[in-house]
């Protein structure tokens, strides 16, 4: 069973705009949702991370928002960058044990 | 480097043969985790110590599969009798307090 649902598998923006990438979750004990950052070959990279008692938090050019009710949280990305290009995933945590992670989203910024 | 690091990066195998990964976490990190990831996909937990004590185990985690963490440092991820199925990327990840997750590079395992 899926726990945590992420959309859309790819994504391509042009520099400086905004990528937008959703997760769905089910489980309503997670209680920390982190989002990776993966480039080929390297393993996951913490990217920014929220707690379910806050609506947004940003961190740079990456914001996090949270909406509890609807078990939803995206990853909002300003300004995109060529460097950006990566797999971004979406993770959910219960009471510090292991991360359930989303199936990843693909994106390329064209300069 | 003080992140988490992970020995060898890359292994190839024939089926049947018996591999062994190493994973040196954060040194003051108390938790640790294996994963595995398949191509085109997020990464799946294996299994995760507190310590040296080994907490809980995924179903994925086969009978062919057995991890250990002496004296809550290093860990090791053996894979006995490999099968094709077991290509994938195994990854190490370490935590104070099993949010705040960091990963190694993966050692990526190709059965032959």
């Amino acid at each position: 069973q899926q726990q945590v649902k992420q959309s859309p598998q790819s994504l391509i923006v042009q520099k400086g705009g905004i990528s937008i990438i959703n997760c769905a979750y089910e489980n309503t004990a997670f209680d920390y949702f982190p989002w990776y950052q993966q480039f080929p070959g390297k393993g996951p990279a913490l990217l920014i991370a929220i707690r379910p008692d806050v609506s947004e938090k940003k961190e740079g050019r990456f914001t996090i928002s949270f909406n509890k009710s609807a078990k939803q949280f995206s990853l909002h990305i300003m300004d995109s960058q060529p460097g950006d290009s990566a797999t971004y995933f979406c993770a959910a945590v219960n009471a510090g044990n292991m991360l359930t992670f989303g199936g990843g989203t693909r994106l390329m910024v064209k300069p | 480097d003080t992140g988490v690091s992970q020995d060898p990066r890359h292994k190839i195998t024939k089926r049947g043969q018996n591999v062994t990964f190493r994973c040196d976490p954060i040194s003051e990190h108390n938790r640790l985790y294996w994963y595995r990831q398949t191509l085109g996909q997020g990464p799946e937990f294996l299994t995760y110590f507190q310590n040296e004590a080994q907490l809980e185990k995924s179903r994925l985690l086969s009978d062919r599969f057995s991890a250990e963490r002496p004296k809550g440092s290093f860990s090791t991820l053996e894979i006995q009798r490999t099968e094709q199925g077991d290509s994938a990327m195994y990854l190490c990840a370490s935590s104070l307090k099993g949010y705040e997750q960091y990963f190694g590079p993966g050692t990526r395992l190709t059965v032959t």
